[in-house]
């Protein structure tokens, strides 16, 4: 099975800030990767799928880029509202169809 | 408009069963593979399965830590995808939800229901 090291585990930053999240594949998923945010009590919302495609209507301060095995998430001006969790998560589309998620990344406000 | 509605979810013993339903609408239900993802308390998020459309002849996949356990099942006349899960276990007590996958990623999801695994 795939798995999915994603870091770092929590962030803390001031509003404004340029965030970085990474996430590494145990082997090579080309650009099979998305990455959601999730706040408390909600469920996910996907926010970059196939490792650099913004969603309909996700701000474009978000972004996401990489390929094979390592991926960034990034927030290049970080907004109040943009706390939450954020989750990679890998799917094995050329295979058998199985998903794996990374372990988050909580992000807080400094 | 696109919804996802689970249910099912409740209070179970250890080694019991119990059957989730999610009632899709607003899209072609019969045309998507349909997903279920799982989120303990405090917890990250983990893929438990999913179930592909008829074109794809039914087929499912599942998480090693659920499979032989778990079933996933779908009625397209009734636009509705199912979770069975048997021989539940304490590790199972999850918030599960349902979701739609759109070239990979899961773009509508369910507002999910709480299984409760306890004595």
């Amino acid at each position: 099975d795939i798995q999915m090291t994603q870091s770092p585990s929590s962030l803390s930053a001031s509003v404004g800030d340029r965030v970085t999240i990474t996430c590494q594949a145990s082997q090579d998923i080309s650009n099979y990767l998305n990455w959601y945010q999730q706040k408390p009590g909600k469920a996910p919302k996907l926010l970059i799928y196939d490792a650099s495609n913004l969603e309909t209507g996700v701000p474009s301060r978000f972004s996401g880029s990489g390929s094979g095995t390592d991926f960034t998430f990034t927030i290049s001006s970080l907004q109040p509202e943009d706390i939450a969790t954020y989750y990679c998560q890998q799917y094995d589309n050329l295979l058998q169809g199985m998903y794996t998620f990374g372990q988050g990344t909580k992000l807080e406000i400094k | 408009e696109v919804q996802l509605v689970e249910s099912g979810g409740g209070l179970v013993q250890p080694g019991g069963s119990l059957k989730l339903s999610c009632a899709a609408s607003g899209f072609t239900f019969s045309g998507s593979a349909m997903h279920w993802v799982r989120q303990a308390s405090g917890k990250g998020l983990e893929w438990v399965g999913r179930i592909r459309s008829k074109a794809n002849s039914y087929a499912t996949a599942y998480a090693a830590s659920v499979k032989g356990r778990f079933t996933i099942s779908r009625d397209d006349s009734k636009n509705t995808a199912y979770l069975q899960m048997n021989s539940l276990k304490t590790e199972d007590t999850a918030v599960y939800y349902c979701t739609r996958p759109n070239w990979g990623g899961f773009d509508y999801w369910g507002q999910g229901t709480l299984v409760t695994v306890s004595s």
